[in-house]
């Protein structure tokens, strides 16, 4: 079935850093990708998305590029804040209901990003 | 503002009790998703509508677990009886027909002792 990889945090880094977050993911046919990020205490927000193979989706500084040769979307940001601590979702959604199959958001297991100033 | 908005945020319970849990989608929305989220496994996609009919509950035990939408403007998440195990942050999200975006609600927090 469908599924998403991502690094294991947490991720520590100093402010100003660069930032990458790397995904991957396995579906059977050309998903949606998405990043989602999860603030302590709230439910997730979408960062930003890509739904076709090299689109790149843009937000607050961080960008990551649907890669279809290597399936992945990782996501990156020049420049980080303290403000940018959270937790990092990256997700996939393809619609099964024209090939059978499960359907639904499938979610990474998430990446604590902890920035220090 | 458009929202998801979920009830009760928080919820203690003991076990052996009923859950209810309860999300209203966006206005327009017709998929909604329920997920757990614990910090062992992730976030777990529990059960899934569109258009109110149930696409996919697979990822939620049968035999105490149920999810319903009596109406478009809301959802019902229900554990009977309820275990220890079970306790969790149990988020509900909305999005339009090819969910170009999934809204997510601020969830409810469940602790059964």
């Amino acid at each position: 079935g469908d599924s998403v990889t991502q690094m294991e945090g947490p991720v520590t880094l100093s402010e100003e850093a660069f930032l990458t977050i790397n995904c991957t993911y396995t579906a059977t046919g050309y998903p949606s990708l998405f990043w989602y990020v999860q603030y302590p205490g709230e439910g997730l927000q979408l960062l930003l998305k890509a739904t076709k193979a090299d689109d790149k989706g843009s937000n607050k500084g961080f960008e990551a590029t649907y890669r279809k040769e290597t399936t992945s979307f990782h996501l990156e940001k020049g420049s980080v804040q303290v403000s940018d601590s959270a937790v990092y979702f990256c997700a996939l959604y393809y619609n099964h209901l024209s090939g059978g199959g499960a359907d639904g958001l499938t979610f990474g297991k998430g990446t604590h990003l902890i920035i220090q100033p | 503002d458009a929202r998801v908005t979920q009830t009760p945020r928080h919820k203690v319970t003991e076990m052996g009790q009923e859950v209810t849990m309860r999300c209203q989608p966006i206005l327009g929305h017709n998929t909604v998703f329920w997920y757990r989220q614990t910090m062992m496994q992730g976030l777990e996609l529990l059960a899934y509508f569109r258009n109110r009919a149930p696409l996919d509950d697979s990822g939620m035990p049968k035999d105490r677990f149920s999810a319903e939408m009596p109406d478009a403007t809301l959802a019902t998440l229900k554990i009977q009886p309820s275990e220890p195990r079970d306790s969790a942050v149990y988020f509900c999200a909305s999005g339009s027909n090819w969910v170009t975006e999934a809204f997510f609600g601020q969830g409810t927090r469940l602790t059964v002792v």
